[in-house]
């Protein structure tokens, strides 16, 4: 079947630096992405979202690019902080139905 | 935005007991979805909830496991029957809001011994 994966499991990252995380998807017929954000104890928070229709997003400190000829999705993160900590996912849908989810990049940001 | 919320936010469980998790919405939505997420694990899709007809199951789920209630807009439930150790994971409830966002509740950790 048709899956998200994610290049990195885990990703170490200093304080002040830019995060880049990665997200591959195998489902050429997705328009619809999405990155959250799940803390430890806590359920997946959306960060953000982009259309098949668009290349780059932009949000506050992150971006999402898309890269639909590669079928490649990331999550940059300016000046990391130690709040950005978390297991981050990407995920996928088509047609605005159900989200497939990615494997999950553990971040860790070192002080 | 939406708000959701979740009980039990974690219990305890006997093998061979079942245990019902319950999701509070503070808006009317149309689809509800419930997610698994096993220990280290992404999150996968169990089914999708519409109110006022049966439940829709993804390969791997069944409605004998895990029987899902959707009596109205702002409120459904799942239930995790005859539970084994394997049935141990992080249950979440989820919305889509308009713009296509998919929210979810804080879940509720399930340990089953």
């Amino acid at each position: 079947g048709e899956s998200v994966g994610l290049h990195l499991p885990t990703l170490s990252v200093q304080e002040g630096d830019n995060s880049i995380i990665n997200c591959a998807y195998s489902n050429s017929a997705s328009d619809y992405f999405i990155w959250y954000k799940q803390e430890s104890g806590k359920g997946p928070q959306f960060i953000i979202d982009i259309r098949s229709n668009m290349d780059k997003r932009q949000g506050q400190r992150v971006t999402v690019l898309l890269n639909k000829t590669v079928k490649h999705l990331s999550l940059q993160i300016a000046a990391t902080q130690p709040g950005d900590s978390a297991v981050y996912f990407c995920a996928e849908t088509f047609n605005d139905y159900k989200l497939s989810f990615g494997a999950g990049t553990t971040v860790t940001v070192r002080a | 935005s939406a708000v959701i919320s979740q009980k039990p936010s974690r219990d305890i469980c006997q093998r061979g007991t079942s245990l019902t998790i319950q999701c509070q919405v503070d808006s009317q939505v149309t689809m509800m979805f419930w997610y698994r997420q096993q220990p280290g694990q992404s999150l996968t899709l169990i089914a999708t909830a519409n109110q006022g007809s049966e439940a829709t199951y993804e390969s791997g789920f069944v409605i004998d496991k895990f029987p899902i209630s959707r009596p109205n807009l702002t409120f459904s439930t799942l239930t995790v029957s005859n539970m084994s150790p394997e049935d141990s994971s992080i249950y979440l409830c989820s919305l889509r809001v308009g713009n296509g966002e998919l929210f979810f509740g804080e879940g509720s950790r399930l340990t089953v011994l």
